[in-house]
């Protein structure tokens, strides 16, 4: 298993401009989030998903859409960048919502100028 | 709004030792409470978990404890090795999980 995987590894973004982030694994599980990490400030979250076609959002999803179509992917859209969202992005699996184990990606380093 | 707050400083001790870390939080009563540990640009790798009835829990040389009165979790390493050398996270909650910003700990040789 490889896990929960995430690409690309680093970007550099202009202002205004859009992209997603991807985030597959591949165990089956239910319920995967997105969360971006700053200095000081801890992980965040950004969206959640508790199965394929429902979504939800978690503390900071202003700037951010997410889809999920398969069990297997979750990515998570920037539209318009904004400096603000600089940051590392990662994405968290577990079996099921409420599970006592999140498994994380290896991030995504996001640099907005 | 949820707080949670983690050892500010960064902590240093001497291989063999036990590394204690805080975990303090506030306005909020978690179902449970998690710990990871994370490596430099790498994501967290979950460590273990305490539930709000269970006083303390164990896994080799980890141990967490997990008072609700005193709304606060320590994490002690016993025994601590170089390796053990990463920043530290606890989070708490159980629909939406809130996490501290960590605690680095440096294990010297």
């Amino acid at each position: 298993n490889a896990g929960v995987t995430q690409t690309p590894k680093f970007q550099v973004l202009k202002t205004g401009q859009s992209m997603t982030l991807q985030c597959a694994q591949d165990m089956n599980h239910e319920y995967m989030s997105w969360y971006r990490q700053d200095p000081g400030m801890g992980l965040r979250l950004i969206h959640y998903s508790v199965g394929a076609g429902i979504t939800d959002q978690g503390e900071v999803p202003n700037g951010y859409n997410v889809s999920r179509s398969t069990t297997e992917d979750f990515p998570l859209r920037l539209l318009s960048a904004a400096p603000s969202q600089t940051s590392v992005y990662f994405c968290a699996s577990s079996p099921r919502f409420r599970a006592e184990t999140q498994y994380f990606g290896p991030g995504t380093r996001l640099l907005v100028l | 709004s949820q707080k949670i707050e983690q050892n500010s400083e960064a902590l240093n001790i001497q291989e063999g030792k036990t590394a204690t870390l805080t975990c303090n939080y506030t306005n909020y009563s978690p179902a449970y409470l998690q710990w990871y540990r994370q490596d430099p640009g790498r994501g967290p790798v979950f460590l273990l978990l305490i539930r709000e009835n269970e006083k303390e829990k164990r896994k080799e040389r980890l141990k967490v404890t997990f008072d609700t009165t005193l709304k606060q979790s320590l994490f002690h390493i016993t025994a601590s090795q170089p390796a053990d050398s990463a920043t530290y996270l606890c989070a708490l909650g159980e629909d939406q999980f809130y996490f501290g910003t960590g605690t680095s700990l440096t294990v010297i040789p």
